[in-house]
């Protein structure tokens, strides 16, 4: 399984962009890319996934280079309720052992 | 449609008891996945069922843990004799069918049971 590195935290103010980037250096060719958000004592909660280029939802976007070594959620203009951790996974086909890091804790800030 | 329910939302044991935690899937979904979180981690894989198969169990310790997803009701993660070591917040998620067969966007999550052992 690739391992993922993300900043354990990040502070934004409302109505910015946050850009939050996961490093995953030894991605597999067949790998994905999904992002979870995590509100306090709640699950998961899946935002998006891609695996190259760019995907954009009515949630958020999704950036990943053509190397796919890296890829940056971008959440257009956050509020309050954006606060939450933020999980970057890599996985392919039949992984449905998901492993989570320890996620970027974004407080977003009045 | 409901999603996954968990309860209770909230377990205290005293060490040596037995805790049962209880996992109903969102309808329409025969795949159940428990997954435990310690403080400041991030969720770690413990079992995989269909119903009345464990599929994978290779994530949840050998000894003490057991879990089951009977033809009729739900899920359960049982652990006999708690520790101290075994407070953590549990998550189930459930999908209809199995997630991961073209991407790993299909686990919907419950809103977790929280185990503390005093």
């Amino acid at each position: 399984l690739a391992k993922t590195t993300q900043p354990i935290s990040m502070d934004s103010y409302e109505g910015q962009e946050v850009n939050i980037t996961c490093s995953h250096n030894n991605i597999a060719t067949n790998d994905y890319i999904t992002w979870y958000q995590q509100f306090p004592s709640q699950g998961p909660r899946f935002i998006i996934q891609g695996y190259k280029t760019k995907v954009t939802n009515e949630v958020a976007s999704l950036f990943i280079p053509a190397d796919r070594k890296s890829s940056t959620l971008s959440l257009p203009r956050v509020s309050l309720s954006d606060t939450a951790v933020y999980y970057c996974l890599v996985g392919g086909a039949g992984s449905y052992q998901l492993t989570f890091g320890k996620g970027t804790k974004l407080s977003v800030i009045p | 449609n409901a999603g996954v329910m968990q309860n209770p939302r909230h377990l205290v044991r005293r060490r040596g008891q037995e805790a049962r935690l209880r996992c109903s899937p969102m309808k329409g979904h025969s795949h159940v996945y428990w997954y435990r979180q310690l403080p400041e981690e991030g969720l770690k894989f413990m079992v995989y069922l269909q119903k009345e198969n464990i599929i994978d169990e290779s994530g949840m310790p050998k000894e003490r843990f057991s879990a089951e997803f009977p033809k009729e009701g739900p899920s359960i993660l049982r652990i006999q004799q708690v520790v101290r070591g075994d407070s953590a917040a549990y998550f189930c998620a459930s999908s209809p069918y199995l997630a991961g067969a073209l991407s790993t966007d299909t686990q919907y999550f419950g809103p977790g049971t929280r185990l503390t052992v005093l």
